[in-house]
C-alpha cells in the first residue's frame, strides 16, 4: 500500500505557482519522498526527490516540512502543459516504487 | 524523451496470439523494469531485472514472459492472453535498482 496520502484533484490557474500536499506521517528516517507526474496515456515522469532538505530543479521545488510528516510540490509557474496526476512516493534506496492514486492538477487557461 | 523507447506503442491481439513487446534504454542503466497500469487502478510493478539478472517476480501470471537479453534491452512476451490484461505496460530503466527509475512512453495493449 502507498505510504502517502494526497487530494485526489486540484485546480490552478495558468501562471500562478501550483502547490502540490503529500501527508507521509509515517515516514522512516532512511525514506526518501519522491514525486513522478504523469501526464494523459504517457509514462510516469520523474520530477524530483529529497530527504530532509528543500530541493529545487528546473521543474519544481520540494519543501519538507521539519518534522518530515508532510512535504508540498511546487510549480512555480504552471502551464497548461502541467496538468497530470502527480504521484507523492516514499521509499527507501533499493524499495520498489509504490504508486498510489496521486493528485490529478488540472491547470486552467 | 527519457531516453527509454517502447515499442509497439498500440497493440491489438486475439486471445490466442503471441507478440512481444519490446523495450530499450539508451542510458547507460543496469536495472529495468516492466509495470502494468489498467484503467483507473495505480502502476503495478511486474518484473525487475538488474544486470540482466530478474531480481523480482510479483507474482504475474505465466502468460507474461520477461526477456532480457543484455542491460538494454527488455521484451516482454505474450501468450494466450485474457482481457483483462488490456492495458498500459510501461518499462523503466535505473542505474542500479534502488535509484530514480526513468520511463518509456508505454505500449497501450488490447486483448480481444
Amino acid at each position: 500500500d502507498a505510504k502517502t496520502t494526497q487530494p485526489p484533484s486540484m485546480d490552478y490557474a495558468e501562471g500562478r505557482a501550483a502547490n502540490l500536499p503529500c501527508n507521509h506521517s509515517t515516514i522512516s528516517g532512511n525514506e526518501y519522498v519522491y514525486w513522478y507526474r504523469q501526464i494523459h496515456s504517457q509514462g510516469p515522469q520523474y520530477i524530483i526527490h529529497g530527504l530532509k532538505n528543500n530541493e529545487t530543479n528546473e521543474m519544481a521545488s520540494l519543501i519538507i516540512t521539519e518534522d518530515r510528516k508532510s512535504s508540498t510540490l511546487i510549480l512555480p509557474h504552471a502551464t497548461l502543459r502541467d496538468t497530470a496526476v502527480y504521484y507523492c512516493i516514499v521509499r527507501v534506496r533499493d524499495d520498489k516504487i509504490i504508486f498510489g492514486k496521486g493528485t490529478r492538477l488540472h491547470i486552467l487557461p | 524523451e527519457t531516453g527509454v523507447t517502447q515499442t509497439p506503442r498500440h497493440l491489438v491481439m486475439g486471445m490466442t496470439n503471441k507478440k512481444s513487446l519490446k523495450c530499450e534504454q539508451h542510458l547507460g542503466h543496469n536495472a529495468m523494469y516492466w509495470y502494468k497500469q489498467s484503467a483507473k487502478k495505480p502502476l503495478e510493478l511486474m518484473f525487475v531485472y538488474n544486470f540482466k539478472e530478474q531480481t523480482e517476480n510479483n507474482s504475474v501470471p505465466s502468460r507474461f514472459s520477461p526477456e532480457c537479453p543484455n542491460s538494454s534491452h527488455l521484451f516482454l512476451h505474450l501468450h494466450t492472453l485474457q482481457p483483462e490484461d488490456s492495458a498500459l505496460y510501461l518499462c523503466a530503466s535505473s542505474p542500479d535498482t534502488g535509484e530514480t527509475q526513468y520511463f518509456g512512453p508505454g505500449t497501450r495493449l488490447l486483448v480481444l
